[in-house]
């Protein structure tokens, strides 16, 4: 599986967007993006993924670029629920999912 | 929420004993994922089970060791455990074959002393 290179935290004021940067230059064309989030003390939840096309569902939106390159995470309006370490991977569709150290997003009111 | 349960919640045990933890699949999932999280760090894949099978494992050494029953719950093993072991150790959940979504549990806290 390809490895993935994110900031390893940022901070965010409620209620802004939260943009969320991921950079995976050797994905492969069967490899999707996938995000994960981790709140303190529990397990990981699945938010989002995405081949190529841009994918939004109830929690984000995924932004991925034309060479599929890179992609971005949008929480498009933060709460302070919303902290937590955000983890992108990317996973071949019957693949394990392989986490790096993800990002540390802090909203703060 | 994910249904997917564990327990113990947390575990204390000294180098060298053994150790098994447990996980309750969400209803219909007949996938079953193990990972390890060292503190600080991002979950590490141990394995997964498919159908009662083991269909894929990373780089654990064979005293970590698992099962899955007919109700696809499933269990950890840890053989002559070490301090390095001291993690949590998270539980997943999914649809035929571990496509798509993975749910996780709130995991099991095992320190070795």
């Amino acid at each position: 599986d390809a490895k993935t290179t994110q900031p390893p935290s940022m901070d965010c004021a409620e209620g802004r967007a939260a943009n969320l940067p991921c950079n995976h230059s050797t994905i492969s064309g069967n490899e999707y993006v996938y995000w994960y989030r981790q709140i303190h003390s529990q397990g990981p939840q699945y938010i989002i993924h995405g081949l190529k096309n841009n994918e939004t569902n109830e929690m984000a939106s995924l932004i991925i670029t034309e060479d599929r390159k890179s992609s971005t995470l949008i929480l498009p309006h933060a709460t302070l629920r919303d902290t937590a370490v955000y983890y992108c991977i990317v996973r071949a569709r019957w693949g394990k999912l392989q986490f790096g150290a993800g990002t540390q997003v802090v909203v703060t009111p | 929420e994910t249904g997917v349960t564990q327990s113990p919640t947390h575990l204390i045990k000294t180098r060298g004993q053994q150790v098994t933890l447990r996980c309750s699949s969400q209803s219909g999932h007949n996938t079953v994922s193990w990972y390890q999280q060292a503190l600080g760090q991002g979950p590490q894949f141990i394995f997964q089970y498919y159908r009662e099978e083991e269909n894929g494992r990373g780089n654990f050494p064979p005293r970590f060791s698992g099962l899955q029953f007919p109700n696809y719950s499933s269990e950890l093993n840890v053989n002559a455990l070490e301090l390095d072991d001291s993690a949590l150790y998270l539980c997943a959940s999914s649809p035929e074959g571990g496509n798509e979504k993975l749910f996780f549990g709130s995991g099991t806290q095992l320190s070795v002393l």
